[in-house]
């Protein structure tokens, strides 16, 4: 088995400061994702990597950007943080491209002041 | 393009009742794959069931669902909900062209009361 870990748990930042979130995996997996959860509107794709150093947008990457470091850590920067926002992000991870199942971490969640 | 509907945001029943928690999505791509996430407070999402063969049952931990390419559809069922139930639950579809990616419904929220 593995684990996902993403740090911090919790965000609180200032309107227009930069956040940044981080994501681990020991499941030795090549694909991650990003993913941002609000309520009544699903998971939604901001990121995500199919290998080291590969980086592909999702449909919701304006306002983010993303770093691949290695193979078990994928961050993800708020570029700007909007005022009032709260919502929580999720990291996850599969085997491969294609494979099926994704596995998701804990989560992030994140208040602007 | 791809799509998933979860028309329920809120699905609320009293234990003992059967759940059917609907999915209906849209896609060109005849081998279609659906699954269903369950998020629990306080946990990880996880997979619950997940299918891409037509009108076979698959079944987990109480839950079953049915592919149905016919219609579309993929819904979520259980026979007695219990208060443990109570969570959100995405259904997903495997993107045309087998990027890996899924698409997520909107998710449905199912409370269980006593």
């Amino acid at each position: 088995g593995g684990i996902i870990t993403q740090t911090p748990k919790f965000l609180i930042g200032q309107e227009g400061q930069k956040l940044t979130l981080k994501c681990q995996q020991n499941f030795n997996h090549d694909t991650m994702y990003w993913y941002r959860q609000d309520s009544g509107k699903g998971l939604r794709l901001i990121y995500y990597s199919i290998t080291e150093n590969d980086l592909q947008k999702g449909d919701l990457s304006e306002g983010y950007d993303a770093s691949r470091e290695k193979k078990s850590s994928f961050s993800l920067t708020v570029t700007s943080a909007q005022k009032n926002e709260m919502a929580v992000f999720l990291c996850a991870s599969t085997p491969g491209l294609g494979q099926d199942t994704q596995y998701f971490g804990p989560g992030t969640r994140l208040l602007v002041l | 393009g791809d799509s998933v509907t979860q028309k329920e945001g809120l699905v609320t029943l009293t234990e003992g009742l059967p759940v059917m928690l609907n999915c209906t999505y849209q896609t060109i791509y005849s081998n279609a794959f659906l699954f269903w996430y369950v998020h629990y407070l306080n946990e990880s999402p996880r997979l619950l069931l997940k299918s891409s063969t037509d009108n076979k049952r698959t079944e987990h931990q109480g839950f079953h669902a049915t592919l149905h390419k016919s219609s579309s559809s993929f819904h979520l069922q259980k026979s007695s909900a219990q208060l443990s139930d109570s969570a959100l639950y995405y259904c997903a579809l495997r993107e045309t062209g087998n990027t890996g990616k899924l698409i997520f419904g909107l998710g449905t929220t199912l409370q269980v009361q006593p």
